[in-house]
Protein backbone atom coordinates (compact mmCIF):
# COMPACT_ATOMS: atom_id res chain seq x y z
CA UNK A 1 0.00 0.00 0.00
CA UNK A 2 1.16 3.45 -0.61
CA UNK A 3 1.45 5.73 2.20
CA UNK A 4 2.54 9.84 1.93
CA UNK A 5 4.28 11.39 4.71
CA UNK A 6 4.51 15.59 5.08
CA UNK A 7 6.43 17.15 7.32
CA UNK A 8 6.12 19.07 9.48
CA UNK A 9 2.11 18.84 10.56
CA UNK A 10 2.78 22.53 11.28
CA UNK A 11 4.68 25.69 11.24
CA UNK A 12 4.84 29.31 12.65
CA UNK A 13 7.23 31.73 10.75
CA UNK A 14 8.34 34.96 10.86
CA UNK A 15 8.14 37.18 7.49
CA UNK A 16 11.58 37.01 5.66
CA UNK A 17 12.62 33.65 7.41
CA UNK A 18 13.28 30.55 5.22
CA UNK A 19 10.93 27.86 4.76
CA UNK A 20 11.36 24.04 3.66
CA UNK A 21 8.53 21.29 3.75
CA UNK A 22 8.89 17.68 2.59
CA UNK A 23 7.05 15.05 1.24
CA UNK A 24 7.60 11.24 1.18
CA UNK A 25 5.90 8.80 -0.80
CA UNK A 26 6.24 4.81 0.34
CA UNK A 27 5.17 2.02 -2.15
CA UNK A 28 5.06 3.90 -5.40
CA UNK A 29 8.17 3.94 -7.81
CA UNK A 30 8.42 6.95 -9.56
CA UNK A 31 5.30 8.59 -8.91
CA UNK A 32 4.23 11.73 -10.61
CA UNK A 33 3.85 14.34 -7.55
CA UNK A 34 2.39 17.67 -6.77
CA UNK A 35 2.83 20.36 -4.77
CA UNK A 36 -1.14 22.52 -3.90
CA UNK A 37 -2.17 26.04 -1.78
CA UNK A 38 -5.01 26.63 -0.30
CA UNK A 39 -5.64 29.76 1.10
CA UNK A 40 -8.17 29.46 4.48
CA UNK A 41 -11.24 28.69 3.32
CA UNK A 42 -10.13 28.84 -0.60
CA UNK A 43 -9.62 26.20 -3.34
CA UNK A 44 -6.65 24.52 -4.37
CA UNK A 45 -3.57 25.94 -6.27
CA UNK A 46 -1.38 23.78 -7.80
CA UNK A 47 2.41 25.24 -7.56
CA UNK A 48 4.65 22.05 -9.12
CA UNK A 49 4.77 19.00 -10.29
CA UNK A 50 7.57 16.64 -10.74
CA UNK A 51 6.91 13.29 -13.08
CA UNK A 52 10.71 12.22 -12.31
CA UNK A 53 13.95 12.95 -10.19
CA UNK A 54 15.75 16.29 -10.90
CA UNK A 55 12.47 17.18 -12.86
CA UNK A 56 9.99 20.11 -11.74
CA UNK A 57 7.67 22.03 -13.73
CA UNK A 58 6.36 25.03 -12.18
CA UNK A 59 2.18 25.90 -12.33
CA UNK A 60 2.78 28.78 -10.35
CA UNK A 61 5.75 30.30 -8.66
CA UNK A 62 4.49 33.01 -5.91
CA UNK A 63 8.34 33.30 -4.85
CA UNK A 64 8.24 29.77 -4.02
CA UNK A 65 10.70 26.78 -5.48
CA UNK A 66 10.51 23.53 -5.52
CA UNK A 67 12.89 20.41 -5.64
CA UNK A 68 12.93 16.45 -6.12
CA UNK A 69 15.79 15.08 -4.76
CA UNK A 70 14.61 11.42 -4.41
CA UNK A 71 12.23 9.12 -6.44
CA UNK A 72 10.32 9.38 -3.42
CA UNK A 73 10.90 12.69 -2.00
CA UNK A 74 9.29 16.16 -2.95
CA UNK A 75 10.66 19.73 -1.14
CA UNK A 76 9.21 22.75 -0.84
CA UNK A 77 10.90 26.08 -0.26
CA UNK A 78 11.63 29.18 0.10
CA UNK A 79 14.35 31.56 1.19
CA UNK A 80 12.24 34.47 2.58
CA UNK A 81 8.97 34.58 3.39
CA UNK A 82 5.87 36.37 2.43
CA UNK A 83 3.10 37.00 4.87
CA UNK A 84 0.88 35.98 1.23
CA UNK A 85 2.68 32.34 1.97
CA UNK A 86 0.45 30.98 5.05
CA UNK A 87 -2.60 28.68 4.29
CA UNK A 88 -1.84 25.08 3.87
CA UNK A 89 0.33 22.97 1.94
CA UNK A 90 -0.85 19.68 0.39
CA UNK A 91 1.37 17.09 -1.37
CA UNK A 92 0.22 14.47 -3.73
CA UNK A 93 0.22 11.75 -5.64
CA UNK A 94 -0.84 10.42 -9.26
CA UNK A 95 -2.12 6.68 -9.00
CA UNK A 96 -4.10 5.37 -11.78
CA UNK A 97 -5.00 8.86 -13.08
CA UNK A 98 -6.57 9.59 -10.05
CA UNK A 99 -5.20 12.22 -7.19
CA UNK A 100 -4.32 11.41 -3.77
CA UNK A 101 -2.99 14.03 -1.23
CA UNK A 102 -1.19 13.91 2.23
CA UNK A 103 -2.34 15.23 5.51
CA UNK A 104 -0.55 18.80 4.65
CA UNK A 105 1.17 21.45 6.46
CA UNK A 106 -0.16 24.68 7.96
CA UNK A 107 2.13 27.62 7.87
CA UNK A 108 1.79 30.42 9.15
CA UNK A 109 3.69 34.02 8.53
CA UNK A 110 3.50 36.19 11.07
CA UNK B 1 -14.42 34.14 -14.92
CA UNK B 2 -14.22 30.69 -13.16
CA UNK B 3 -12.86 27.76 -15.09
CA UNK B 4 -14.75 25.70 -12.69
CA UNK B 5 -18.00 26.82 -10.92
CA UNK B 6 -19.45 25.00 -8.53
CA UNK B 7 -23.16 25.30 -6.45
CA UNK B 8 -24.35 25.72 -4.03
CA UNK B 9 -21.00 27.35 -2.06
CA UNK B 10 -22.81 26.19 0.69
CA UNK B 11 -25.65 23.95 1.98
CA UNK B 12 -27.01 22.84 5.28
CA UNK B 13 -29.11 19.71 5.31
CA UNK B 14 -30.60 17.96 8.05
CA UNK B 15 -29.10 14.25 8.75
CA UNK B 16 -31.13 11.47 6.42
CA UNK B 17 -31.86 13.93 3.71
CA UNK B 18 -30.69 13.50 0.44
CA UNK B 19 -28.48 16.30 -1.79
CA UNK B 20 -27.21 17.17 -5.02
CA UNK B 21 -24.21 19.08 -5.91
CA UNK B 22 -22.56 20.33 -9.02
CA UNK B 23 -19.79 21.75 -11.08
CA UNK B 24 -19.91 23.70 -14.02
CA UNK B 25 -17.55 24.10 -16.51
CA UNK B 26 -15.83 26.38 -19.20
CA UNK B 27 -12.98 24.39 -19.90
CA UNK B 28 -13.08 21.15 -22.19
CA UNK B 29 -12.24 18.70 -19.27
CA UNK B 30 -12.17 15.20 -20.19
CA UNK B 31 -12.07 13.57 -16.57
CA UNK B 32 -13.34 14.94 -13.39
CA UNK B 33 -12.75 14.24 -10.38
CA UNK B 34 -14.37 14.66 -6.19
CA UNK B 35 -12.84 15.45 -3.14
CA UNK B 36 -14.17 15.87 0.20
CA UNK B 37 -12.30 17.85 2.87
CA UNK B 38 -13.27 16.49 5.75
CA UNK B 39 -12.64 19.02 8.81
CA UNK B 40 -9.70 18.03 10.30
CA UNK B 41 -8.01 19.38 6.27
CA UNK B 42 -7.85 15.54 5.13
CA UNK B 43 -8.65 15.75 1.30
CA UNK B 44 -9.80 12.18 -0.07
CA UNK B 45 -10.62 11.22 -3.42
CA UNK B 46 -14.23 10.16 -4.12
CA UNK B 47 -14.01 9.64 -7.39
CA UNK B 48 -12.64 9.74 -10.95
CA UNK B 49 -14.58 10.08 -13.70
CA UNK B 50 -14.73 9.62 -17.48
CA UNK B 51 -18.02 10.60 -19.15
CA UNK B 52 -20.91 8.66 -17.23
CA UNK B 53 -21.76 7.29 -13.61
CA UNK B 54 -20.22 5.95 -10.81
CA UNK B 55 -21.52 4.94 -7.89
CA UNK B 56 -20.30 3.96 -4.04
CA UNK B 57 -22.29 3.20 -1.06
CA UNK B 58 -24.41 6.26 -0.49
CA UNK B 59 -22.71 8.62 -3.13
CA UNK B 60 -23.47 8.62 -6.59
CA UNK B 61 -21.75 10.91 -9.67
CA UNK B 62 -22.16 11.41 -12.80
CA UNK B 63 -20.15 13.56 -15.32
CA UNK B 64 -21.44 14.75 -18.96
CA UNK B 65 -18.93 16.58 -20.81
CA UNK B 66 -20.82 17.40 -23.81
CA UNK B 67 -22.44 19.66 -21.50
CA UNK B 68 -19.71 20.36 -19.53
CA UNK B 69 -20.76 19.40 -16.28
CA UNK B 70 -20.65 16.93 -13.33
CA UNK B 71 -22.79 15.80 -10.51
CA UNK B 72 -22.40 14.65 -6.86
CA UNK B 73 -25.69 13.00 -4.80
CA UNK B 74 -25.42 12.22 -1.41
CA UNK B 75 -28.46 9.99 -0.21
CA UNK B 76 -29.35 9.78 3.34
CA UNK B 77 -26.94 12.20 4.52
CA UNK B 78 -24.75 11.39 7.65
CA UNK B 79 -22.66 13.66 10.08
CA UNK B 80 -19.35 11.71 8.70
CA UNK B 81 -20.17 13.64 5.33
CA UNK B 82 -19.84 17.00 6.71
CA UNK B 83 -16.87 19.06 4.85
CA UNK B 84 -15.91 21.06 1.95
CA UNK B 85 -16.91 19.10 -1.15
CA UNK B 86 -14.31 20.10 -4.50
CA UNK B 87 -14.71 18.66 -7.98
CA UNK B 88 -11.71 19.20 -10.05
CA UNK B 89 -10.88 18.80 -13.76
CA UNK B 90 -8.62 17.72 -16.19
CA UNK B 91 -8.58 19.32 -19.73
CA UNK B 92 -6.23 16.60 -20.78
CA UNK B 93 -4.91 13.13 -20.66
CA UNK B 94 -3.25 12.55 -16.67
CA UNK B 95 -4.22 14.78 -13.74
CA UNK B 96 -0.71 17.22 -14.56
CA UNK B 97 -3.02 20.45 -14.51
CA UNK B 98 -6.28 20.09 -12.73
CA UNK B 99 -8.48 22.63 -12.17
CA UNK B 100 -10.52 22.74 -8.87
CA UNK B 101 -13.56 24.50 -8.23
CA UNK B 102 -13.88 26.95 -4.97
CA UNK B 103 -15.75 24.22 -3.14
CA UNK B 104 -19.02 23.05 -1.46
CA UNK B 105 -19.09 23.73 2.34
CA UNK B 106 -21.25 20.85 3.65
CA UNK B 107 -22.70 20.70 6.77
CA UNK B 108 -25.42 18.95 8.86
CA UNK B 109 -28.02 19.21 11.66
CA UNK B 110 -27.97 16.73 13.97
Amino acid sequence: AQTIHQWPVAEIKAVGSPLSLGCTIKGKSSPNLYWYWQATGGTLQQLFYSITVGQVESVVQLNLSASRPKDDQFILSTEKLLLSHSGFYLCAWLSNERLFFGHGTKLSVL
Amino acid sequence: GDKVKQSPSALSLQEGTNSALRCNFSIAATTVQWFLQNPRGSLINLFYLVPGTKENGRLKSAFDSKESYSTLHIRDAQLEDSGTYFCAADPGTGSNRLTFGKGTKFSLIP
